[in-house]
């Protein structure tokens, strides 16, 4: 069964905006991830949050977790067209098992 | 520090013919893990592989698919008989350690059944 899924599936904004996408999991995790996928290209891995952080920033990017909620955010801020991309948060299914994927939020960033 | 590597990055095959998909991990890594992917989708795990060992292939069809990961060379997926729903875009990744760790993702190679 799907352990991530973003919501929303698809986001449009104009650039400078900020982009929050979302992603809610079932069990319980160590870690969970964000990758950014360009059309007709691989994954690209964002950024990593462990189940004992709250927040974490890289550049541009913020990502939250809440355990307790069993959920993330990503939120991309002052967005640019280069952010134009298909976002995927991915956790491990159970304990150090392969990552399991969402089925990603589709986000346009229009100039 | 080059990344995954995957080849041939296009493949056409008729039905009823052989796809092998290679993969080679980035230099350091000893775990390999393929994703198929259809369009508007998200990434769906296969298989994940050590050298020389299949660790999981949970999400392997039972039929016409393998894998293998020898101690020298790249990892191959091999497709047998292909159909038509065995259209997509196959990802390889790698990683340094646990599955679990961040997982470093080739360009794909996709696959067109005629």
């Amino acid at each position: 069964s799907q352990q991530g899924e973003e919501d929303p599936q698809a986001l449009s904004i104009q650039e400078g905006e900020n982009a929050t996408m979302n992603c809610s999991y079932k069990t319980s995790i160590n870690n969970l991830q964000w990758y950014r996928q360009n059309s007709g290209r691989g994954l690209v891995h964002l950024i990593l949050i462990r189940s004992n952080e709250r927040e974490k920033h890289s550049g541009r990017l913020r990502v939250t977790l809440d355990t307790s909620k069993k959920s993330s955010s990503l939120l991309i801020t002052a967005s640019r067209a280069a952010d134009t991309a298909s976002y995927f948060c991915a956790t491990p299914n159970s304990g150090n098992t392969p990552l399991v994927f969402g089925k990603g939020t589709r986000l346009s960033v229009i100039a | 520090n080059a990344g995954v590597m995957q080849n041939p990055r296009h493949l056409v095959r008729r039905r009823g013919q052989e796809a092998r998909l290679r993969c080679s991990p980035m230099k350091g890594h000893s775990h390999v893990y393929w994703y198929r992917q259809l369009p508007e989708e998200g990434l769906k795990f296969m298989v994940y592989l050590q050298k020389e060992n299949i660790i999981d292939e949970s999400g392997m069809p039972k039929e016409r698919f393998s894998a293998e990961f020898p101690k020298e060379g790249p990892s191959i997926l091999r497709i047998q008989q292909v159909v038509r729903g065995d259209s997509a875009a196959y990802f390889c990744a790698s990683s340094g350690g646990l599955p679990a760790d961040t997982q470093y993702f080739g360009p794909g190679t996709r696959l067109t059944v005629l």
